[in-house]
């Protein structure tokens, strides 16, 4: 059964760089595309992150992602923090999702 | 801009049933393929359940397989959840959510806001 692992949490200071990953079991995560959904608590989900490392439209460049085949991993990575970026992060492939991230910014 | 709205969330006992409504704009409606994402309060996102374009293609989560029917009016640009045998464990929020191709590359690009279920006596 595939699977993917994210850390519960990661905290970082405004203005630096938070990376989170997203390890897969069970499958090649490369198999297939890689999304990420920023949920802001009492919000739905957006997309920050399509097909692994395209940004939609309205989400600044400061969002991030990519695949690492070696490691069977994708990585969501957030530069510039912001108080505004606390939330948590899902990944996705299929019709799996990743438990899920809390970002806290300090 | 694309819009999805839920609405037909409630309390119910096990056992119960409800039809969950998604209401779009924004986008041509049916040349996409929808699907039901829910989240468990204190748990993660969960999968439940995709209807490709043309109505060609439909699956479910195992978990709900049997009991839920997604189904959609393109002409009313609304996308539907029939929630039948009703359990405690199915108590999410439930989120309307756009796929980024008709015949379902589980990407997806568009979420609403969700609509609250919960299941319990």
């Amino acid at each position: 059964k595939f699977m993917l692992t994210q850390p519960h949490s990661v905290s970082e200071s405004p203005g630096k760089t938070v990376t989170i990953s997203c390890t897969g079991s069970g499958g090649a995560i490369a198999g297939n595309f890689v999304q990420w959904y920023q949920q802001r608590p009492g919000s739905g989900p957006t997309t920050v992150i399509f097909e692994s490392d395209q940004r939609p439209s309205g989400v600044p460049d400061r969002f991030s992602g990519s695949i690492d085949s070696s490691s069977n991993s994708a990585s969501l990575t957030i530069s510039g923090l912001r108080t505004e970026d606390e939330a948590d992060y899902y990944c996705q492939s299929q019709r799996v999702f990743g438990g899920g991230t809390w970002v806290s910014v300090l | 801009e694309v819009k999805l709205v839920e609405s037909g969330g409630a309390l119910v006992q096990p056992g119960g049933s409800l039809r969950l409504s998604c209401v779009a704009s924004g986008f041509d409606f049916e040349e996409y393929a929808m699907h039901w994402v829910r989240k468990v309060p204190g748990k993660g996102l969960e999968w439940v359940a995709i209807l490709t374009w043309n109505n060609n293609n439909l699956a479910y989560a195992a978990s709900v397989k049997g009991r839920f029917t997604i189904s959609r009016d393109d002409a009313e640009n609304s996308l539907f959840l029939q929630m039948n045998s009703l359990r405690p464990d199915d108590t999410a929020s439930y989120y309307c959510v756009k796929d980024m191709a008709g015949g379902g590359s589980y990407s997806f690009d568009s979420w609403g806001q969700g609509t609250q279920v919960t299941v319990s006596s």
